[in-house]
């Protein structure tokens, strides 16, 4: 099983500032099975980016995605009052699939 | 624009087996080259993936699990379904099912989209 694990688990940021967001797989992952996920309170998860940088439809472009092998980044480059929520990455690549444990993006 | 809709008991005593069903409408569970997904979330924590369906009714479990589970697809009511088998309070938590797409066994659109996820609490 290919694990996930996310850092840091808390960010607290202001609105407005940059967010950056850390997955790391156990063993290395083929980029195009790499996801990010957004949840807010109350909400199932939502895809915003796939094959490690691309936008789902209607994600808008402050969010971005990159890395390979082991190690991914989600960026929001300007966070925005509804961008405060619970992140996931996901890999797609080995069965079982597998979720990070989240990253909550909090407002400072 | 396809919409999927989970139902089922919201309580389910210990031992026994936990039924929920997944409504597809707005599109045919049939049409094109989907995976059917089962994950389930408890409270205040993280995803876990169950396992998924395909239209020939082949079935991938997460091996934590496979004991347990049962995935099947009803191509004739666009649904497919999700039973548990012998829960544990462990086994509370929010389950979703969502969509996955893909091409020759490869995929192409991860989980997209989610319905909007049932409680289901196992206690006596």
């Amino acid at each position: 099983e290919i694990v996930m694990t996310q850092s840091p688990a808390t960010l607290s940021l202001s609105p407005g500032e940059r967010a950056t967001l850390s997955c790391r797989a156990s063993q290395s992952v083929n980029s195009n099975f790499l996801s990010w996920y957004q949840q807010r309170p109350g909400q199932a998860p939502r895809l915003l980016i796939y094959g490690t940088s691309t936008r789902a439809t209607g994600i808008p472009a402050r969010f971005s995605g990159s890395g390979s092998g082991t190690d991914f980044t989600l960026t929001i480059s300007s966070l925005q009052p509804e961008d405060f929520a619970v992140y996931y990455c996901q890999q797609d690549y080995n069965l079982p699939l597998t979720f990070g444990q989240g990253t909550k993006v909090e407002i400072k | 624009q396809v919409q999927l809709q989970e139902s089922g008991p919201g309580l389910v005593k210990p031992s026994q087996t936990l039924s929920l069903t997944c409504t597809v409408s707005g599109g045919s569970i049939s049409s094109g080259n989907y995976y059917w997904n089962w994950i389930r979330q408890p409270a205040g924590k993280g995803l876990e993936w169950i396992g998924r369906v395909y239209i020939s009714g082949g079935t991938d479990y997460n091996p934590s699990l496979k004991s347990q589970v049962t995935i099947s697809i009803d191509t004739s009511k666009n649904q497919f379904s999700l039973k548990l088998s012998s829960v544990t309070a462990a086994d509370t938590a929010t389950y979703y099912c969502a969509r996955e797409d893909y091409y020759d066994g490869t995929i192409t659109l991860p989980f997209d989209p989610w319905g909007q996820g049932t409680l289901v609490t196992v206690s006596s």
